[in-house]
């Protein structure tokens, strides 16, 4: 399996707190991604990294923020949480090679629930 | 007309039974493709590759028309162990990620 962990597997936490997620990676790979899968909806990018410090937005970056100040550590940060940001977050990380078909890798997910 | 779509499922299946699903993508400039599955509460596992040429890796086996934009997965002699739901995704491009994940079908094999 692809070395990838998640931090932390589950939370509880109230609305209007701030929450941070972290995914770490020992396979040293460019671009990581951070989603959320909900019911009838499947998985959605929130935001993703192509590089240290180079983040861009998916489709539902709203409330969410990031950071990479390192390869192997991607942050995905609640800076107020609300109950519809209850959901499992998952981190996945994949390599760029020219005319390569590279695919993601998943970590085990974060459940994060906001009362 | 979203990117990727998929059967919409449930399939129920017996043991031992051959199933297949599809998955269309809208983008022709889509360049690489992926069968996932996924377990109830758990994270999305890479299955296969999907290469022009179509591929086998034992039991299954993925084809891909690109003229159609049309992805397909067969699973044959199907196990009890293969209840999951299976993701269809596409990836733009080769070295700029961009991966689009269809909806999922869920697949219940039964004894």
């Amino acid at each position: 399996d692809a070395g990838i962990t998640q931090s932390p597997r589950h939370k509880v936490t109230e609305t209007g707190t701030p929450v941070t997620l972290r995914c770490h990676q020992t396979e040293n790979h460019r671009y990581m991604y951070w989603y959320r899968q909900d019911p009838g909806h499947g998985l959605r990018l929130i935001h993703y990294s192509y590089g240290v410090k180079d983040t861009d937005k998916g489709e539902v970056s709203d409330g969410y923020s990031v950071s990479r100040s390192k390869t192997e550590d991607f942050l995905l940060t609640l800076e107020s949480a609300t109950s519809s940001q209850t959901s499992v977050y998952f981190c996945a990380i994949s390599e760029s090679v020219r005319g390569g078909n590279q695919p993601q890798h998943f970590g085990d997910g974060t459940r994060l629930s906001i009362l | 007309r979203k990117e990727v779509e998929q059967d919409p499922g449930p399939f129920n299946v017996p043991e031992g039974a051959t199933v297949a699903f599809n998955c269309t993508y809208s983008n022709s400039a889509s360049q690489s493709f992926f069968w996932y599955r996924q377990d109830c509460r758990k994270e999305p596992k890479l299955l296969m590759s999907v290469y022009s040429s179509g591929n086998e890796d034992g039991r299954f086996t993925a084809q891909l028309n690109r003229a159609s934009q049309y992805i397909s997965l067969l699973i044959r002699d199907s196990k009890l162990s293969d209840s999951a739901t299976y993701l269809c995704v596409v990836n733009l491009w080769n070295y700029g990620q961009n991966f689009v994940f269809g909806p999922g079908t869920r697949l219940s094999v039964l004894p």
